[in-house]
């Protein structure tokens, strides 16, 4: 396979479930990013990781866990979510980060429904 | 503050011309990036400008003017795949990127 890659596609859990969303990338990249995106809103950065280090964590509950065993491989542990956490999750990766022309390559989703 | 505005949403006819605009204000300036996200899909990198002036990459082409904080994507020749969400995004002077909203382009035969 090649790019990004995101599993599951489509995930519906209870408010007391405890899910992880899987995602692969194949470019040999340095950064890895999770996103927030809900419908008409801006995306929403959550994490990043350079080289396996935690650089960002922009003020993310922490019902959302990252884990990033690798620099191919990123996960993100949810439990105890909300209704309001329902929305597609992002990932990306990109050559460096911190750098301007931070070309990210994204998968396809995680499509998140929290009953 | 840090903002980007960019039109919700905009149709078109297949074969026109469209122009889709985008304002920001933010934290310092490090190039602006279009994305193009189809319905259900990832969004794909478009072009990323640092540089005033016009680029052209075939039926797209990128403007940007620093000093008045705005930009637009051009599409020539509309084709039917053409109809996604079109994102701008800037980034800042620490290189975080600040999105828009997106543009749902719609095109009609």
């Amino acid at each position: 396979e090649t790019g990004v890659t995101q599993t599951p596609r489509h995930l519906v859990m209870g408010m007391t479930n405890k899910k992880s969303l899987k995602c692969e990338q194949h470019l040999g990249h340095n950064a890895m990013y999770w996103y927030k995106q809900s419908a008409k809103k801006p995306l929403e950065l959550m994490f990043v990781y350079s080289l396996e280090e935690r650089v960002e964590n922009n003020s993310v509950p922490s019902r959302f866990s990252p884990e990033c065993p690798n620099s191919s491989h990123l996960f993100l542990h949810l439990h105890t979510l909300q209704p309001e956490d329902s929305a597609l999750y992002l990932c990306a990766s990109s050559q460096d980060y911190g750098t301007g022309a931070n070309v990210l390559t994204f998968g396809a989703g995680s499509r998140l429904t929290v009953l | 503050g840090q903002n980007i505005d960019q039109p919700t949403e905009m149709t078109a006819t297949e074969g026109a011309i469209v122009q889709i605009n985008c304002t920001y204000q933010t934290s310092g300036f490090n190039g602006l990036f279009w994305y193009q996200q189809h319905a259900g899909e990832a969004p794909t990198f478009l072009s990323y400008t640092v540089l005033d002036g016009l680029e052209e990459k075939g039926r797209f082409s990128s403007f940007l003017s620093r000093s008045k904080g705005y930009s637009y994507l051009l599409l020539k020749e509309l084709q039917m795949k053409d109809s996604a969400s079109y994102l701008c995004a800037v980034s800042e002077s620490n290189y975080q990127l600040i999105w828009g909203a997106g543009t749902k382009l719609i095109i009609k035969p």
